[in-house]
């Protein structure tokens, strides 16, 4: 069964200071992996994607994450952080075999200091 | 732009009651999701559909029932409320021919059951 574990539950961080949230995910196949992001009072949405290319992708804001399929790992970052990322990011992962269902992490709630 | 959108922001109910969910979307896609949203747990899926009548359970199913009348629209019903379903609802669609099956999520529904 396939499995997404986010490393961090929040993460404080100081404006400019860089951000890597950690993913790793459990499933032995082909996958498409996922950031969203939930500003606060607002929908999930779509931060980047992976699902073939490139393992560097990079996404919204100034966001980019790399798999890295040996360790079976899809890390976020983001270089300088701004008061305006707070928020929580979840990473989720598609199972080619699995069709259409996607598993979410447990979510990283990020709070930007200003 | 794409859009979906669910029937409540807000919904307090008793105990016993009998809710409907509503979540439209107007897209055009195939597919469409539920999921409830609880902190610490991230996301996780109720019920699915990929087609109109069709569904499929998702991890948590028990307690709740779902309806696909029509393409546009995924109704999820919860047959007698308890207190342990307080919860924030999302629905989702995504598209079938979609290379990497990401999803467009609606604004959320916050279900409180007392």
């Amino acid at each position: 069964a396939q499995s997404v574990s986010q490393h961090n539950h929040h993460v404080i961080l100081s404006e400019a200071a860089s951000l890597e949230l950690g993913c790793n995910y459990s499933y032995g196949g082909t996958v498409n992996l996922f950031w969203y992001v939930q500003y606060p009072g607002q929908h999930l949405q779509l931060l980047l994607k992976y699902f073939s290319g490139d393992p560097l992708v990079k996404g919204i804001k100034g966001f980019e994450a790399e798999f890295i399929k040996s360790k079976f790992s899809f890390n976020l970052r983001k270089p300088s952080v701004q008061w305006s990322d707070t928020a929580e990011y979840f990473c989720a992962v598609n199972g080619i075999l699995e069709g259409f269902k996607t598993i979410f992490g447990a979510g990283t709630r990020l709070f930007v200091k200003a | 732009d794409v859009k979906v959108t669910q029937s409540s922001r807000y919904l307090v109910k008793r105990t016993g009651e009998k809710v409907f969910l509503e979540c439209v979307q107007d897209m055009d896609h195939e597919n469409m999701f539920w999921y409830r949203q609880d902190p610490g747990l991230g996301l996780r899926l109720i019920y699915f559909s990929y087609d109109v009548k069709m569904k499929e359970k998702g991890d948590i199913p028990e307690g709740y029932s779902v309806s696909r009348e029509k393409k546009e629209r995924f109704s999820l019903i919860l047959e007698s409320a308890s207190t342990n379903q307080t919860s924030m609802y999302l629905c989702a669609s995504s598209p079938q021919k979609s290379s990497s099956y990401e999803q467009y999520f609606g604004p959320g529904t916050r279900l409180t059951v007392t």
